[in-house]
């Protein structure tokens, strides 16, 4: 499994635009990128998923560049709501099922 | 939206005592975990399950550990003889066919004692 890295902590405001950057400098050809976010006290929840370019959804956007070994999250006006931990996730997932490896994430707090 | 669901939320235990964690997958999922987050520390994986048999499992997944699913909504998660290390916060997730998609449960609160 490809080591992630990525800032432990970030801190916005309401409104504006978070980018959280993970580092996969080992990536492989098969692995997809995957992030997932959690809320204190609650399980992780998928937030997207993408293998290269751009992956959007009503959550956030993916941006992975060509040699896809980094990729950025991309929460737009983020609210207080938003506050998590968000992880990323490398892994190849046409191995069929698999664990999934949770680093220590990025700390996400939104103020007012 | 279909959710997995853990019950007890919270269960308070003995050392040396047995603890069943108990959940329900999402009823069309073939795929099912146990993972522990041990306060402030990552959410660590115990095991996988698929076809009624454990997949793979983790150094922490000791002879202490079992899993079960007795029938065909449960899924369960046994601790023969709790330790005081194993107070954590135990998730059950499970996935279909899109593999790095699981669906995690709200989890149960395990205080050993």
């Amino acid at each position: 499994l490809a080591k992630t890295t990525q800032p432990i902590s970030m801190d916005s405001y309401e409104g504006q635009e978070v980018n959280i950057t993970c580092s996969h400098n080992n990536i492989a050809t098969n692995d997809y990128i995957t992030w997932y976010q959690q809320f204190p006290s609650q399980g992780p929840r998928f937030i997207i998923q993408g293998y290269k370019t751009k992956v959007k959804n009503e959550v956030a956007s993916l941006f992975i560049p060509a040699d896809r070994k980094s990729s950025t999250l991309s929460l737009p006006r983020v609210s207080l709501s938003d506050t998590a931990v968000y992880y990323c996730l490398v892994g190849d997932m046409n191995t069929g099922f698999q664990k999934l490896v949770f680093g220590t994430g990025t700390r996400l707090l939104v103020s007012p | 939206e279909p959710e997995v669901t853990q019950t007890p939320s919270h269960q308070v235990t003995q050392m040396g005592q047995e603890v069943i964690l108990r959940c329900v997958p999402i009823s069309n999922h073939l795929y099912f975990y146990w993972y522990r987050q041990i306060l402030g520390q990552k959410v660590e994986f115990l095991v996988s399950f698929y076809n009624n048999e454990i997949s793979e499992k983790s150094e922490i997944f000791d002879d202490q550990f079992s899993v079960e699913r007795p029938d065909g909504s449960n899924f369960t998660l046994k601790i023969r003889s709790t330790k005081l290390e194993d107070s954590a916060m135990y998730f059950c997730a499970s996935s279909g066919e899109v593999y790095n998609e699981q669906f995690f449960g709200p989890g149960t609160r395990l205080t050993v004692l």
